[in-house]
């Protein structure tokens, strides 16, 4: 049981450019979102997602795409980098109820 | 919006200790509370949950309480040790936020042998 897994978990990207963090989770969890991590500023919701194909936005979605075209997969579409979103990502997912979150690793990434 | 505060933000206490973390949410029609612990340069390791109906939960030396009415949520830790340093993150989790965290800043705690 792999839990929530994220790749990749470090990436240096030059600003303009684009990429997709991936966030999969094997528990069949309905729930998924995205955080970001930032000195001072605790954990902030980007997006999330409380099933497949249903998706909403968070505290600070600027900058950022979600899909959710399958329960296990949430991936994070960067579409234009900016030294903003330098940050550590973290992703995580949930069940229904009475079960808690369960977080991946974390992608730490640099803009520059 | 629901805002969640952590007191203090930080703390630092001599091994051996019983110590108390503070957590306080604005809104208290709360799912669940959880409480979660980050080494540094890590990912969150899930401690404790509580859900909306329960008061309190235990899991070996720390105890996590929640009163909704009143907005706020203690982690006790018994005897603390130095592989207890840590940021210790409380996090509430809402209906009406889609089901996702809104986090505090979190306590970092420095348990000195």
């Amino acid at each position: 049981n792999a839990g929530v897994t994220q790749t990749p978990k470090f990436q240096v990207l030059k600003t303009g450019q684009s990429m997709t963090l991936q966030c999969a989770q094997d528990m069949n969890h309905e729930y998924m979102s995205w955080y970001r991590q930032d000195p001072g500023m605790g954990l902030r919701l980007i997006h999330y997602s409380v099933g497949a194909g249903i998706t909403d936005q968070g505290e600070v979605p600027n900058g950022y795409n979600v899909s959710r075209s399958t329960t296990e997969d949430f991936p994070l579409r960067l579409l234009s980098a900016a030294p903003s979103q330098t940050s550590v990502y973290f992703c995580a997912s949930s069940g229904p109820g009475q079960y808690g979150y369960t977080f991946g690793s974390g992608t730490r990434l640099t803009v520059v | 919006k629901q805002e969640v505060t952590q007191i203090p933000a930080a703390l630092s206490v001599p091994e051996g200790e019983n110590l108390v973390l503070n957590c306080s949410f604005t809104d208290s029609a709360i799912y669940n509370l959880q409480w979660f612990r980050q080494d540094p340069g890590k990912g969150l390791t899930s401690l404790l949950l509580i859900q909306s109906s329960q008061r309190e939960q235990t899991s070996g030396r720390l105890n996590a309480s929640l009163d909704k009415s009143s907005g706020r949520s203690t982690l006790y830790i018994a005897a603390s040790q130095p592989g207890d340093s840590a940021t210790y993150l409380c996090a509430v989790f809402n209906s009406n936020s889609g089901y996702a965290l809104n986090f505090g800043k979190g306590t970092s705690l420095l348990v000195t042998p």
